[in-house]
Order: C-alpha cells, then sequence, then structure tokens
C-alpha cells in the first residue's frame, strides 16, 4: 500500500492566505523531506528535517516521527507558490538512504 | 555547478523501439536515484546506485528496463520495446549518499511512446 499519504490533494488559496499540507507515513522514518515542483518542472528541495521545527522563509516544516506524521506551512501565500508540494519519507531499516513519495498536494494561489 | 544534468529532455520513440536515457550526477556525488513520474501513480522509484553498484532495483519492471552507472559520472536507463504505459517522466537524483544527504533532482527526460 502506499507508504506516503499526503493531503489535501489540491488546495486553493487567495493570496496571502496560509497553507497546511499534511504528510503522513506507514513506516519507521529517519525524516521527512519536503520538495516544490511547478508543472513541467523538476522537483526542488525545499525542506529536510527528522524531527522538530524548521523554518526557512515562510516556510515550517514540522515533523513528528513517533506519530508518523508532518506537515508543512506557507505562510502569506503568494501567487508564485503554486504548484506541487511533494512530500518524501526516508527509512534507515535497508541500511541505505531508501526514499518514498506521496502523491503531492497540488496548490494554486489566486489574486 | 551544473546540477543533475539529464538528456535528453524529450523523447518520442515507436511502440517497440528501444529508448536509452542519460543522467550525469553532481559531481562528488556517490548515490544515483532514478524515478518515473507519472499524474495516475505519483513519483515511483526505479533504481538506486551508491558508488557506481546497483543497490536496490526493486522499482525496476524486469522483463525491459536495465540501468547501468559504467563510471561515477553518468547512469543510463534503457527501455527495451518500448510500450505506450512506459510514457512518463523519468527523474534522475543524486544525492552524497549517506542518511541525512539531500536529494538534488534532474529537470527529468519526458518519454512518449507512441
Amino acid at each position: 500500500g502506499q507508504q506516503v499519504q499526503q493531503s489535501p490533494a489540491s488546495l486553493v488559496l487567495q493570496e496571502g492566505e496560509n497553507a497546511e499540507l499534511q504528510c503522513n507515513f506507514s513506516s519507521t522514518a529517519t525524516r521527512l523531506q519536503w520538495f516544490y515542483q511547478r508543472p513541467g518542472g523538476s522537483l526542488v528541495s525545499l525542506l529536510s528535517n527528522p524531527s522538530g521545527t524548521k523554518h526557512t522563509g515562510r516556510l515550517t516544516s514540522t515533523t513528528v516521527t513517533k506519530e508518523r506524521r508532518g506537515s508543512l506551512h506557507i505562510s502569506s501565500s503568494q501567487i508564485t507558490d503554486s504548484g506541487t508540494y511533494l512530500c518524501a519519507m526516508e527509512r534507515d531499516d535497508t541500511g541505505y538512504q531508501n526514499f518514498y513519495f506521496g502523491k503531492g498536494t497540488s496548490l494554486t494561489v489566486i489574486p | 555547478n551544473a546540477g543533475v544534468i539529464q538528456t535528453p529532455r524529450h523523447k518520442v520513440t515507436g511502440k517497440g523501439q528501444e529508448a536509452t536515457l542519460w543522467c550525469e550526477p553532481i559531481s562528488g556525488h556517490s548515490a544515483v536515484f532514478w524515478y518515473r513520474q507519472t499524474i495516475v501513480q505519483g513519483l515511483e522509484f526505479l533504481t538506486y546506485f551508491r558508488n557506481q553498484a546497483p543497490i536496490d532495483d526493486s522499482g525496476m519492471p524486469k522483463e525491459r528496463f536495465s540501468a547501468q552507472m559504467p563510471n561515477q559520472s553518468h547512469s543510463t536507463l534503457k527501455i527495451q520495446s518500448t510500450q505506450p504505459q512506459d510514457s512518463a517522466v523519468y527523474l534522475c537524483a543524486s544525492s552524497m549518499g549517506q542518511f541525512y544527504a539531500e536529494q538534488f533532482f534532474g529537470p527529468g527526460t519526458r518519454l512518449t511512446v507512441l
């Protein structure tokens, strides 16, 4: 089954509103990594943290590994934030880097 | 640093033809990952190399897909007898290889099988 589940699947916000993206995973994870993908573009790493909270600019990533969940908070959304946000779970039980991706949250920010 | 380089960016093949996709990882990175991305399935892991050695190919369709890393500067993904269901964006990523190392993705190769 799907090891990483993201919600919501899509989200429409007005410019200036905040967004909260959720990521739940079904296996033991060492960390979550959040990626951004513009339509037709490649993946760009946003934040990565094994546990706790990490900030960069308007983004805040929170990971609660024991509860197998994480979230990405986007404050004061801008039109240029539109795109797909992917959550990737890294596992360490295989002895090497092993990533599992969710299907993403499609964010549309409108004026 | 040019980042991860993938060529070609777009490839169109006829059903039954062979397609070879190329990836050049970031210099110094020891781990290379191949993924396939479609709207329906999302991002699917295909295979993983570390220090040029194949570590995990559990995501590779066994019969027609193969991947190699002949040297530390490039990896190839070969699809024989391509089928329309192989149409997807194939993404290559590289990292330093150890846990917590950040993955860097290439721009992808969009493969269309007619």
